[in-house]
């Protein structure tokens, strides 16, 4: 069965720097997460979107952000990186009317 | 506000042993599900086991259960004939998709399995 893809899987950037992130969901799934999992912690919500629309929003900073697109894919944009930064970010896709969101493998931010 | 709470930073068991993992959650929300999530060495987020609060009725999955006592809002799993395999980090989470869907995980538990 098709699952989520995200790419890169691996990204090292300078402080400073951009960095796009991006998430393909399931097919037929019209719901996108974006979670944050720092060292050692539990996954934070970013941001979310449904039917291209932003649906939700945690605690993203003002410097990152995010778009979904008419095929459903969606890109994290994160500007002037900081050393914090650096983290496992996941995607997670749903279908319209179900309950369980199916992660992606995550992107590995190493800011420097 | 949602909370997820685990209390157990670390767990150990034997292979072919049981283990049982604590969770508990905190919303004043009626319509909710629960969820459990195995984080292996590789990072990626699997999928364990899932429950309405619906429905009374524990959910299983072959080796995986819970115990979900919905007043006390604990939500528990037991693994079964522990396996090498499932050594892994595993996060409660919980959910309430008329406020956006967003899961809420607890601090994890780190879940080591001895030969």
């Amino acid at each position: 069965a098709a699952g989520v893809i995200q790419s890169p899987r691996h990204l090292i950037k300078e402080k400073r720097e951009t960095a796009t992130l991006k998430c393909y969901p399931i097919p037929r799934h019209d719901t996108v997460y974006w979670y944050q999992q720092g060292p050692g912690q539990d996954p934070q919500f970013l941001i979310s979107f449904y039917e291209k629309m932003q649906s939700d929003k945690g605690s993203i900073p003002d410097r990152f952000s995010a778009q979904q697109f008419s095929d459903y894919h969606s890109e994290l944009n994160m500007s002037s990186l900081e050393l914090g930064d650096s983290a496992l970010y996941f995607c997670a896709s749903i279908r319209g009317g179900s309950d369980t969101q199916y992660f992606g493998p995550g992107t590995r931010l190493t800011v420097l | 506000a949602q909370t997820v709470t685990q209390s157990q930073p670390e767990m150990s068991v034997q292979e072919a042993e049981t283990v049982t993992l604590s969770c508990t959650y905190d919303t004043s929300e009626s319509d909710y599900y629960l969820f459990w999530y195995k984080q292996p060495p590789s990072r990626q987020m699997i999928l364990v086991i899932r429950q309405e609060a619906y429905k009374q009725q524990n959910a299983t999955e072959n080796r995986f259960s819970v115990n979900f006592q919905k007043a006390a809002k604990s939500f528990s799993l037991k693994i079964s004939d522990s396996q090498l395999g499932d050594a892994a980090m595993y996060f409660c989470a919980s959910v309430i998709y008329n406020q956006g869907g967003k899961l809420i995980f607890g601090q994890g538990t780190e879940l080591s399995v001895k030969p």
